[in-house]
């Protein structure tokens, strides 16, 4: 069955840098792209970007060109998602899913905590 | 800009129930399709999957389950609603970017 498994929570000082990993098995992996969401405490869901498990190809949400770099690895079947300059206002729940072609995120990893603290 | 109403919705088991969603711009892509989805985020879990392409339900997904609409102004309908049902209900644009609504926490 298709699973997306993200690696484990972190905590980060402001001004670091974190990359979230996404595991993906029971599928092509190239067959479908890879979106970012994340999620702050209490709050609703935030859009990140996406990638191209195909091409390499990205297209960030403009709140984040510049600080956010997204890549895939065809031989291991994993996404990443790093994400610099952090601040506390990234102190979120980080989500990987999986885009079909009509462009809707039908699998999601479990989810990653990242705590931005001084 | 994506927005639901209500933000809040309190429901009760077996009776119907009714969310909305509006885009501040058309979502209908030059293939005519409406690219609008809708996501279910029970309390601790990820977001699911529920309906695309505006009315479209994935797979896995309860009939009682059904979205409607077009162009700026969406619909999501839950015949008869369940327990395992409450959570944040949300809509999200698939046309441009990816842009979320607030969502619609749906309690029993």
């Amino acid at each position: 069955q298709v699973q997306l498994l993200q690696s484990g929570p972190e905590v980060k000082k402001i001004g670091a840098s974190v990359r979230v990993s996404c595991k993906t098995s029971g599928y092509s992996f190239t067959t479908y792209g890879i979106n970012w969401v994340r999620q702050a405490p209490g709050e609703g869901l935030e859009w990140i970007g996406w990638s191209s498990t195909y091409n390499g190809d990205t297209k960030y949400a403009q709140k984040f060109q510049g600080r956010v770099t997204m890549t895939t690895d065809a031989s291991t079947s994993t996404a990443y998602m790093e994400l610099r300059g952090l601040r506390s206002d990234d102190t979120a729940v980080y989500f990987c899913a999986r885009e079909k072609v009509v462009r809707c995120l039908d699998h999601w990893g479990q989810g990653t905590l990242i705590t931005v603290s001084s | 800009v994506m927005t639901q109403s209500p933000l809040s919705l309190a429901v009760t088991p077996g009776e119907p129930a009714s969310m909305s969603c509006m885009s501040s711009q058309s979502l209908v892509n030059i293939n005519g399709y409406n690219y609008l989805d809708w996501y279910l985020q029970r309390p601790g879990q990820s977001p699911q999957l529920l309906i695309y392409l505006a009315s479209t339900r994935a797979a896995g997904v309860p009939d009682r389950f059904s979205g409607s609409g077009s162009g700026t102004s969406f619909t999501l309908k839950i015949s008869s609603v369940e327990a395992d049902d409450v959570g944040v209900y949300y809509c999200m644009e698939a046309l441009q970017n990816r842009t979320f609504g607030p969502g619609t926490k749906v309690e029993i």
